[in-house]
Order: C-alpha cells, then structure tokens, then sequence
C-alpha cells in the first residue's frame, strides 16, 4: 500500500528557506502516469497547490509562489523535496505530499498526513 | 486561470438527509479534470470523486458527482454522522491544479 510521510522542521524563521522531504513507501516514486506534489493549507483556510514534479525532473509551481519555490526529486532516495524561499508568515500551513494522477485524469488519490510549518522568530 | 467557486458556504442537515454541493467555474473545463475531496479536521483530504462523477476506491455509493462545462455537483444521498466533514472540488487546467473554498457540512 503506497505512502507518503513528510519531514522538516516545524518551526521556520521569517526570510529563511523552508524545507521539506517526502518519503514515498510501498510503491515506486518513478512510476509512470503519477506527478508528485505538495499541497499547503494555512490555519482555518482552504488548500492550495504549490506545485509537483515527474521522476524526471519535470516540475510544474504554481504562479503565484514561482519565484520562491523548487520541487525536486531524488528516485534512487523515493522521495522528493519542497524548498520554499524568503518565507514570512503567510506560509505558516500544514504542508501535505501528495502523488497527482496526470493522465486522463487529473487529481491527488494518496495524500501524506501533513506537517505543520509555522514561520516565526 | 480558472477559480472555483464552491456553495453554499456552510450546509447545515440531519443524518439521513440529502446534500447537495455545487462548484462553479469561471471558465469550461474538462469532466476528466474535475475531482471532489473530503476532509476531516486534523486530517488530510480524501479523494472522493475524479472525472467528476468516478467513485474513487473504497468510496461508498452515497456519493456521487455530476455536472460538465462550468457547474458540477458533489450529491450525499443519505448523510451518515462520518459525513459530516468540508468539501472540496479541484480543476486542472493550464498545468496548474486549483481547489474551490470549500463547502462545510454540519451537524443541523
């Protein structure tokens, strides 16, 4: 059964770069069909999509936080990795890894069980 | 880019009724693009529904989803007291994924 567990530390400080490790487990991160991402969802609010990549390295973010943000994968590891850059308080969220059907079909069926990440001094 | 907007904000029913969810679009987009999550607090969302109106895995047959074009329907036919939980409905479009607000389903 495949799954997904993030790790990181879950206290950032304000202008620092967060970062965070998804390990996959019970399936292969390089198979073919499946992006994996991340996913956010600050306190009390909705989600909202960061971005994901291909066991190639293809990767797609979202617009709004582009300029902050790389995704990047490690197959041999079966994990991949989100670095989010000049961080203030609005990236305070839960963070969740997710795998992304991206053919035919378009939409996240293994979901990780979230890490909080609170940006403070 | 295309939003979503999920209503009614907030659905207030009994166990037993019947809930009806609706997003809308700003823009047309693909049956094959449109899924519905459930999420409960302190948990992860769940897929729940793909291609707006597939069943996902292990997702009981009370749920079912409708609708193409701009507006989709997630239906509950018969709510159970695990139900009870927020709703979201998700597009994908320009290589980009987006989730509507929500639809919070309480406890009448």
């Amino acid at each position: 059964q495949l799954q997904l567990q993030e790790s990181g530390p879950g206290l950032v400080k304000p202008s620092e770069t967060l970062s965070l490790t998804c390990i996959v487990s019970g399936g292969s991160i390089s198979s073919s069909s499946y992006y994996w991402g991340w996913i956010r969802q600050p306190p009390g609010k909705g989600l909202e999509w960061i971005g994901n990549i291909y066991n190639s390295g293809s990767t797609y973010y979202n617009p709004s936080l582009k300029s902050r943000v790389t995704i990047s994968v490690d197959t041999s590891k079966n994990q991949f990795s989100l670095k989010l850059s000049s961080v203030t308080a609005a990236d305070t969220a839960v963070y969740y890894c997710a795998r992304h059907r991206t053919y035919g079909y378009f939409y996240m069926d293994v979901w990780g069980k979230g890490t909080t990440v609170a940006v403070s001094s | 880019e295309i939003v979503l907007t999920q209503s009614p904000g907030t659905l207030s029913l009994s166990p037993g009724e019947r809930a009806t969810l609706s997003c809308r679009a700003s823009q047309s987009v693909s049956s094959n693009y449109l899924a519905w999550y459930q999420q409960k607090p302190g948990q992860a969302p769940r897929l729940l529904i793909y291609g707006a109106s597939s069943r996902a895995t292990g997702i009981p047959d009370r749920f079912s989803g409708s609708g193409s074009g701009t507006d989709f329907t997630l239906t509950i036919s018969r709510l159970e007291p695990e139900d009870f939980a927020v709703y979201y409905c998700q597009q994908y479009g320009s290589s980009q994924f987006t989730f509507g607000p929500g639809t919070k389903v309480d406890i009448k």
